[in-house]
């Protein structure tokens, strides 16, 4: 079965810090992944996906993951945080085993500090 | 305007009284899903539906039941819950694009069971 690994649990940075969350996956075929958020107490937002195409894939709000095929990895980047960045961070992939279902890391809590 | 809606968004409830979680999407989307979040796991997918009166088991189906009538329904029902379905309950919904449509989630329900 597929995973999904995030490396980081808790990151604490302070505003205009760069941003990068780690992101694994176990499976070696085609793959469609995504990274979603969810701010306090709100439900989940995608922030953006990958299908195929430019690995570079630019989301909402200044956000932008890298697909690195060999490194089997789909980090999370952005330059300059803000305090409203606060949230939970999921990457998740879809199973080629289930259809349309998602497979979701642990998270990733990050807090801003203005 | 396109959404996910989810009631309650909260409940306590005692171990053995029977609930139902109503989800309910007006995208006409095919495809529904529940998952359940818990800390440090991530979301996982309780069970989901790929069209009316189809449904089939996720990661963590057992002590819940799902129902799907009509297309814009999915309701999430507890038969006898246990402390251990203490947890925030995500429904999602998707259009059936291959297999890779981006899901769209409900707010959430943070369910305590005492």
């Amino acid at each position: 079965a597929q995973s999904v690994s995030q490396h980081n649990h808790h990151v604490i940075l302070s505003e205009a810090a760069s941003l990068e969350l780690g992101c694994n996956y176990s499976y070696g075929g085609t793959v469609n992944l995504f990274w979603y958020v969810q701010y306090p107490g709100q439900h989940l937002q995608l922030l953006l996906k990958y299908f195929s195409g430019d690995p570079l894939v630019k989301g909402i709000k200044g956000f932008e993951a890298e697909f690195i095929k060999s490194k089997f990895s789909f980090n999370l980047r952005k330059p300059s945080v803000q305090w409203s960045d606060t949230a939970e961070y999921f990457c998740a992939v879809i199973d080629s085993g289930g259809y349309n279902k998602l497979i979701f890391g642990a998270g990733t809590r990050l807090a801003v500090h203005p | 305007e396109a959404q996910v809606t989810q009631n309650p968004r909260y409940l306590i409830t005692v171990t053995g009284k029977k609930l139902t979680v109503t989800c309910s999407q007006n995208m006409n989307h095919e495809y529904m899903s529940w998952y359940r979040q818990d800390p440090g796991l991530g979301l996982r997918q309780i069970y989901y539906s790929m069209n009316v009166e189809v449904t089939d088991k996720g990661d963590v189906p057992e002590g819940y039941k799902v129902s799907r009538k009509e297309k814009r329904n999915f309701p999430l029902i507890l038969e006898s819950p246990s402390p251990n379905q203490t947890s925030l309950y995500f429904c999602a919904s998707a259009g059936l694009a291959g297999g890779t449509d981006t899901q769209y989630f409900g707010p959430g329900t943070r369910l305590t069971v005492l």
